[in-house]
């Protein structure tokens, strides 16, 4: 059973950059998923950010992909999300999700981290 | 504003039937077979009850059941429990690996 944590600070002063991990266990990151980051305004819906392979291929949201970065490390076994210039519309909880199936883009996500809340402000 | 919309609340008592909307664009709901639902609890992470439209992961009740017609896409809960009271977001593929959701819908058990 894979199991997904997010982590990283939990507040962020606006203009910076927003890190998070997300370290993946029990299962390898290398065996064909597209890992995805997903976030969760208050008061709002859901809301993709984007997805990486594990060989790094990106995909990402068109309305953030100017500040939006994903990597991944598979020597640990963890993705990462930046999204630089934030402002108090990116206060949310992030989560971090694995799809249903691996090799595709159109599965939808079945496993997910517990999320983490990132708040914005000075 | 989310890409889809869905109403706000909906409301039932234990026992009815309820159903949740969730519309889109000829660019995802009305152009590919690739609808999904979840359902989260406060303080919760997002569940999967239905993907591909209809279709039900491993383990999820078959009082939930989803279709679609056009650009507007459909959850059906028959069999209304307490259990059931939840927050549920739809989400759609949108072609080059992009993927939208609603703006979700609070399902209050009377």
């Amino acid at each position: 059973q894979v199991h997904l944590q997010e982590s990283g600070p939990g507040l962020v002063k606006p203009s910076e950059t927003l890190s998070l991990t997300c370290a993946v266990s029990a299962y390898p990151i290398t065996n064909g998923y597209y890992w995805g980051w997903i976030r969760l305004p208050p008061g709002k819906g859901l809301e993709w950010i984007g997805s990486i392979y594990h060989t790094g291929s990106t995909y990402y949201n068109p309305s953030l992909k100017s500040r939006v970065t994903i990597s991944v490390d598979t020597s640990k076994n963890q993705f990462s999300l930046d999204l630089k210039s934030v402002t108090a519309a990116d206060t949310a909880v992030y989560y971090c999700a694995r799809p249903l199936l691996g090799h595709t883009l159109v599965a939808p996500f079945d496993s997910w981290g517990q999320g983490t809340l990132v708040t914005v402000s000075s | 504003q989310s890409a889809l919309t869905q109403p706000a609340s909906v409301s039932g008592s234990p026992g009815q039937s309820i159903t949740i909307s969730c519309t889109g664009t000829s660019s995802d709901v009305d152009s590919y077979n690739y609808v999904s639902w979840y359902q989260q609890h406060p303080g919760k992470a997002p569940k999967l009850m239905i993907y591909d439209v209809s279709n039900r992961p491993s383990g999820v009740s078959n009082r939930f059941s989803g279709s679609n017609s056009g650009n507007t896409a459909s959850l059906t809960i028959s069999g209304l429990q307490a259990e059931d009271e939840a927050d549920y977001y739809c989400g759609s593929y949108r072609s080059s690996g992009v993927w939208v959701f609603g703006g979700g819908t609070k399902l209050t058990v009377l």
